[in-house]
C-alpha cells in the first residue's frame, strides 16, 4: 500500500512565523501535491511537483512557496504565516502516468494566532 | 474551464437507507471521474473511478455510473451503515491532466 506521511498532525503557529510542512511518500511516486482544504470549499490545489527539484504553481500559491529535494519528500513553506492560513493541509502523490489515482495522506490542520 | 459540482451537505440518513449523492461535471471532452471519501481524521482515500461513458465504478457497496448524456456521475448505495459516516467528494481528471473535485458533501449516517 502506498503511504504518504505528514510530519505533523496538528501545528498552531504564530503570525509572520516561517512555517515549514513536510510530506513524504514511499513508493516512488513522480507526481506531489498539496492542497488545502476548507469548509464550503473543498480542495485547492496551492503547489504541485513532477519531478526532483520541478514545481508548478496550483490554483492558490500566493503567500506559498515548496522545496522538492528528494524524490520522496515535498515541503510546504509559509514565508510569512497569516491568519488566513489557518487550514487542513493535505499532501498527496501519484504516479506520472496519468497523475492519478492521487494517494493521501492525514492531514496537518495548522493554525496560526 | 472544467469543473464538478455536487450536491450541498451535510446530507442525514438512518441506518440501512438508500444513499444518492448528486454530481454533476463540466468538461472538455470525455473527462475520468472519481469519488474519494474523506473519514473523520484521515486524508481522502479513492473509493471507485469510472474511465469512460457507462462505465460503472463500484467499491464497498457503493456503485457510481459514468452518464455523458447527463454529464452526471452519482453515487449511490444501498443500505448506507454508521460507517459510512464521511465526506464525500467527486472529481475529474481533465484533458490536461488535472484533478478537479468538487466541494465535498458531508454523509451523517444514524443508528
Amino acid at each position: 500500500d502506498v503511504k504518504v506521511t505528514q510530519s505533523s498532525r496538528y501545528l498552531v503557529k504564530r503570525t509572520g512565523e516561517k512555517v515549514f510542512l513536510e510530506c513524504v511518500q514511499d513508493m516512488d511516486h513522480e507526481n506531489m501535491f498539496w492542497y488545502r482544504q476548507d469548509p464550503g470549499l473543498g480542495l485547492r490545489l496551492i503547489y504541485f511537483s513532477y519531478d526532483v527539484k520541478m514545481k508548478e504553481k496550483g490554483d492558490i500559491p500566493e503567500g506559498y512557496s515548496v522545496s522538492r529535494e528528494k524524490k520522496e519528500r515535498f515541503s510546504l513553506i509559509l514565508e510569512s504565516a497569516s491568519t488566513n492560513q489557518t487550514s487542513m493541509y493535505l499532501c498527496a502523490s501519484s504516479p506520472r502516468t496519468g497523475r492519478w489515482p492521487l494517494h493521501f495522506g492525514n492531514g496537518t490542520r495548522l493554525t496560526v494566532t | 474551464g472544467d469543473s464538478v459540482t455536487q450536491m450541498e451537505g451535510p446530507v442525514t440518513l438512518s441506518e440501512e437507507a438508500f444513499l444518492t449523492i448528486n454530481c454533476t461535471y463540466t468538461a472538455t471532452g470525455y473527462p475520468s471521474l472519481f469519488w474519494y471519501v474523506q473519514y473523520p481524521g484521515e486524508g481522502l482515500q479513492l473509493l471507485l473511478k469510472a474511465t469512460k461513458a457507462d462505465d460503472k465504478g463500484s467499491n464497498k457497496g457503493f456503485e457510481a455510473t459514468y452518464r455523458k448524456e447527463t454529464t452526471s456521475f452519482h453515487l449511490e448505495k444501498g443500505s448506507v451503515q454508521v460507517s459510512d459516516s464521511a465526506v464525500y467528494f467527486c472529481a475529474l481528471k481533465s484533458r490536461d491532466d488535472k484533478i478537479i473535485f468538487g466541494k465535498g458533501t458531508r454523509l451523517h449516517i444514524l443508528p
